[in-house]
């Protein structure tokens, strides 16, 4: 049973340029979540997609979009990186019939923006 | 809104001894869901347990145990015989069922295990 993952692991990009990280759920899910996890503190919640819609959304700016394709697999697009975007980006999925279902993280990917 | 709160930074414990972390929150609602999740260096976040505010049972999860006092709005994780892999990072998450799948996060307790 293929677990949540995420791609790229690690990626350094410099101020104003645009990053895309990508996210593959865990099988039998069709939600997928994203969080912002600075260094040293929780995971904040950016948004939440389900049936290729965003459905829930965190307090981040316009910057942070994302998208959800057939297949529950989901991106995470930031434009006009800020020093303040470094992070751990988390990626959770679960199961949107289950209500309030566990969500299970993937491995995260480290931006670093310079 | 929710607000989650773990007030303590960091916590030690002795192998095979015991160690409570703490944890609080805040929220109008009725019907919620709390979790304890543990987060070593390789920074994946694992669930330890959940538990169901409607249910009165305290959940229990191997070495892992709850202690949920839903009118003072606590929820503290027990770690019994602590084992040195039990070291990581421990945040506590509550989920409103309104409010979606939703997670908010308390700031994480570091815990120690001296062999």
């Amino acid at each position: 049973d293929a677990g949540v993952t995420q791609s790229p692991t690690h990626l350094i990009k410099t101020r104003g340029q645009q990053v895309t990280l990508r996210c593959s759920p865990k099988s039998g899910h069709d939600t997928v979540s994203w969080y912002q996890q600075a260094l040293g503190q929780g995971p904040q919640f950016i948004f939440q997609y389900y049936e290729e819609e965003e459905r829930q959304r965190g307090n981040f700016p316009d910057r942070f979009s994302g998208h959800q394709f057939p297949n529950y697999s989901s991106e995470l697009n930031v434009n006009a990186l800020l020093l303040g975007d470094s992070a751990l980006y988390l990626c959770a999925s679960s199961l949107r019939l289950a209500g309030a279902d566990t969500q299970y993280f993937g491995p995260g990917t480290r931006l670093t923006v310079l | 809104a929710q607000t989650v709160t773990q007030s303590q930074p960091e916590m030690s414990v002795q192998e095979a001894e015991t160690v409570t972390l703490s944890c609080t929150y805040d929220t109008s609602e009725s019907d919620y869901y709390l979790f304890w999740y543990k987060q070593p260096p390789s920074r994946q976040m694992i669930l330890v347990i959940r538990q169901e505010a409607y249910k009165q049972q305290n959940a229990t999860e191997n070495r892992f145990s709850v202690n949920f006092q839903k009118a003072a709005k606590s929820f503290s994780l027990k770690i019994s015989d602590s084992q040195l892999g039990d070291a990581a990072m421990y945040f506590c998450a509550a989920c409103l069922r309104a409010a979606g799948n939703k997670l908010t996060f308390g700031g994480g307790t570091r815990v120690l295990v001296k062999p």
